[in-house]
């Protein structure tokens, strides 16, 4: 099993629709998670850290069941600017800044 | 301010010149990173500097050598690439060296080996 394995993807979504990205990852001593953005050809931005108890931006609503070793990002309402590749990031265990990134999920959002 | 650079953005290489790549941040971090990305691949780590000392080296060659001058810079010195090593090289950073901590990219160079 990868150590983070995300959706392939790509997805191709309308504007306003709801769309969610999932991750496992096989490490259950993993400690930190984190969905960064990154547009074509830029660098990752943060979107949002994952808390055990679920967190929401706005828009955007992560969540992370540690049993299942399981992450999920829903975007709601999505907006063109929504357009870019999802990363789900797990910190390594074993050594707490080695960050692990999945190979990220393409989201197209059309008009 | 959230702000990494990198200079250069773009850069060419034949396979014996020597070059460097430099990365600054005024945020008061302590860890800095070097990441590799290839085209539709996720980053992957190079190295990380805590405090100014290597922590961490992931294997990689020593073609690619790092150095932390201080605790705001980080550079990568290339010499002898193969065409295999034309990537982004991101360069990161973040309050400490922990999993918890925010790293914040910059905008990569570019770099295409001949």
């Amino acid at each position: 099993r990868k150590e983070v394995e995300q959706d392939p993807g790509p997805f191709n979504v309308p504007e306003g629709a709801t769309v969610a990205f999932n991750c496992t990852y096989s490490n259950s001593a993993s400690q930190s998670f984190f969905w960064y953005r990154q547009d074509c050809r830029k660098e990752p931005k943060l979107l949002m850290s994952v808390y055990s108890s679920g967190n929401e931006d706005g828009r955007f609503t992560a969540q992370l069941n540690r049993a299942s070793q399981y992450i999920s990002l829903l975007i709601r309402d999505s907006k063109l600017s929504d357009s870019a590749t999802y990363l789900c990031v797990v910190n390594r265990a074993g050594s707490n800044y080695k960050l692990t990134f999945g190979k990220g999920t393409l989201l197209t959002v059309n008009p | 301010d959230t702000e990494v650079t990198q200079t250069p953005k773009h850069l060419v290489m034949g396979m014996t010149n020597k070059k460097s790549l430099k990365c600054e941040q005024h945020m008061g971090h302590r860890a800095m990173y070097w990441y590799k990305q290839k085209a539709k691949k996720p980053p992957e780590l190079m190295f990380v500097y805590s405090y100014e000392k290597l922590s961490i080296n992931e294997s990689v060659p020593s073609r690619f050598s790092p150095e932390c001058p201080n605790s705001s810079l980080l550079n990568l010195h290339l010499h002898a690439l193969q065409p295999e090593d034309s990537a982004l090289y991101l360069c990161a950073s973040s309050q400490e060296a922990r999993g918890t901590d925010t790293q914040y990219f910059g905008p990569g160079t570019r770099l295409t080996v001949l």
